[in-house]
Formats: C-alpha cells, structure tokens, sequence
C-alpha cells in the first residue's frame, strides 16, 4: 500500500445533502493534492495544498470545499452536488522540493451523486 | 496545455508479448513519469524519467524519453495478465504546482 488513505471508499448521496471525504498520509509528506477522475476523461486536478496552504484552486465549483487542517489531513467538504459530479476521487501526497514531484495516491472514493 | 496524450488508448495483447504505449506532452518539463491504475484504484507511480535522460530501466519496464519530440514510451516486456490496468503519463516543471496527467492507455493481457 501506499501510505495514503481514503474514507469513505464509497458514497451515495443526493443532491442536497452535505458529506465529507477524508484523506490521510502517512508517508511525512508536505504536500496533499484532490484530482477528479471522470470516465473517458483526464484527470483532473482540483486542489493543492502545500504547507498547508492552499496554493492551488484550478477552478473548482464552490459546492467542493477543501480543508487541510494539519500536513497529514485533508478533507473535501461535499454540499448541493449535480449528477455530473459523479466521478472518482482520488487523494494524493508528495514532498514538494525534492524536484521529482513523485506522487502517491490514495484508493480513491467513488461519489455516486443522485 | 501541459496535457499529455496517450497512444494507443487501448491496447490488446496476449501474455509473454511486449506492450508499448506513447506519451506526447506540449511544453519543457523536468522530469517525465509513469503511473499505472487498476481499475477503480487510485495510481502507482511506475518510473521517473528526468529530462535530461534518454532511457531508463527499472525491471520489465523500459521509458524512452525524446525531449526534441516531446515524447516519451513506456515498453513493459514478457507481460502479464496481471499487467492488466491504465497507464498515464505525468509531466512536471518547476512552473507549475503540480504535475499534468494524459489521458491513459488501456492494457488488456490475455492470459
């Protein structure tokens, strides 16, 4: 395993309830990132966190709300999700610095939005 | 766009053959990597090729990397079924935050 965990694996939810993903590393790492993996396409990074500082936001709709309270953590805060929101996510963790940027993921959450 | 293309997007083989796939990305980088994804898993990173490297071997896998035609090949030899999975290509610079992943190939080994 890669020393990065997801919760829950899987989620149902509707439209409107709220829900949380959480990711934990535990590789030391300084550096945790959301990517939303959607069937045939890319994918897609949705937030950075270095430091615990959020140094990227790539465009992400308000109804997905990241939190990093520690550099072992990270949630994101799910409310009044579409169907198209649908899609795998993954966590990931690096050392930022190191000049590789090798990532290592966590399993995922599959989010079924009804 | 860093975004890197994947070619084939599916590929089908059977057991003891070679698989080749092929990265194409737009802009410098630093180092170019693979991951591989069984299906509904998160990545594993594979190989990390730097940008002043031509090849690289780590076990079955050999990474060819042609900076002047902003390619890339991952080669895994003698395969198996359990090679079976989606291979992505990932390019990092320094100017970005993150790395940029292309859209994958899809490996099917017939045992």
């Amino acid at each position: 395993e890669t020393g990065v965990t997801q919760t829950p694996r899987h989620l149902v939810m509707g439209m409107t309830n709220k829900k949380s993903l959480k990711c934990e590393q535990h590789l030391g790492h300084n550096a945790m990132y959301w990517y939303k993996q959607s069937a045939k396409k890319p994918l897609e990074l949705m937030f950075v966190y270095s430091l615990e500082e959020r140094v990227e936001n790539n465009s992400v709709p308000s109804r997905f709300s990241p939190e990093c309270p520690n550099s072992s953590h990270l949630f994101l805060h799910l409310h009044t999700l579409q169907p198209e929101d649908s899609a795998l996510y993954l966590c990931a963790s690096s050392q930022r610095g190191a000049g590789q940027e090798t990532q290592y993921f966590g399993p995922g959450t599959r989010l079924l939005v009804l | 766009s860093q975004q890197g293309e994947e070619d084939p997007q599916a590929l089908s083989i059977q057991e003891g053959e070679n698989a080749t796939m092929n990265c194409s990305y737009k802009t410098s980088i630093n180092n170019l990597q693979w991951y591989r994804q069984n299906s509904g898993r998160g990545l594993v990173h594979l190989i990390l090729i730097r940008s002043n490297e031509r090849e690289k071997h780590s076990g079955r896998l050999r990474v060819t990397l042609d900076t002047s035609k902003k390619s890339s090949s991952l080669l895994i030899t003698a395969s198996r079924a359990a090679d079976t999975a989606s291979y992505f290509c990932a390019t990092f610079y320094t100017g970005r935050r993150a790395l940029t992943f292309g859209s994958g190939t899809r490996l099917q080994v017939q045992p």
